[in-house]
């Protein structure tokens, strides 16, 4: 069956550290979104992609970076983590842009 | 602004109480709506959504829910709750011009035995 994936499902790092956390979708979606979800705030989208080599800014973007090289992963790089980016992080994909989005199960990032 | 409001951050009900869950939004053309539901420690599961038509939706899990158009909500509704549906909703909003989905802040609900 075709899925969305995330890993690490769990990470600890040091403030400063580069952190890349993976997707991985076998939909075969042209759509990618990256979301942090913070108590309190619900969802908040930070980057997305239209397809290969297309990537935008979301709402908090600033200190994240994707980078799609093929259909199936958008990995989220943090350049340099900060404890403002401890967070829980959910990616996510669809068919077309304001339809149905499909979920991985999150990865738990903790900024130390 | 394009917005979308959970009115209810907790709600409460007893198994086997109904319930419906709040969702307005803010939008200048006809939206794509959704409401997902998140269990704890899980990631986000469809449960409806309305693109166009019929104006009641059926969902998994015994959820519909209702597009009213004069009111701009869209309220998530189950005749009789179980322990089970304890979880976090969130309401989504998308456009088809648009390019991610816009969602609520969250309702979290408790069930009582």
């Amino acid at each position: 069956d075709a899925e969305i994936t995330q890993s690490p499902r769990h990470k600890i790092t040091e403030t400063g550290r580069q952190v890349t956390l993976a997707c991985h979708q076998t939909w075969n979606h042209n759509n990618m979104f990256w979301y942090r979800q913070d108590l309190g705030h619900g969802l908040r989208l930070i980057h997305y992609s239209y397809g290969v080599q297309d990537t935008n800014k979301g709402e908090v973007s600033d200190g994240y970076s994707v980078s799609r090289s093929n259909t199936e992963d958008l990995p989220l790089t943090l350049e340099s983590a900060a404890s403002s980016q401890t967070s829980v992080y959910f990616c996510a994909s669809s068919t077309l842009p304001g339809d149905t989005q499909y979920f991985g199960p999150g990865t738990r990032l903790t900024v130390l | 602004a394009q917005s979308v409001t959970q009115p209810d951050i907790h709600i409460t009900v007893s198994e086997g109480a109904s319930l419906e869950l709040r969702c307005n939004y803010s939008y200048g053309a006809t939206p794509y709506l959704f409401w997902y539901v998140q269990s704890p420690g899980q990631g986000l599961q469809l449960l409806l959504k309305y693109f166009s038509g019929d104006t009641l939706v059926q969902g998994i899990k015994g959820f519909e829910a209702e597009f009213k158009r004069s009111q701009s909500s869209f309220n998530l509704r189950k005749p009789s709750v179980h322990w089970s549906d304890a979880a976090e909703y969130f309401c989504a909003v998308g456009e088809n011009s648009g390019y991610a989905l816009n969602f609520g802040k969250g309702t979290s609900l408790l069930v009582t035995p």
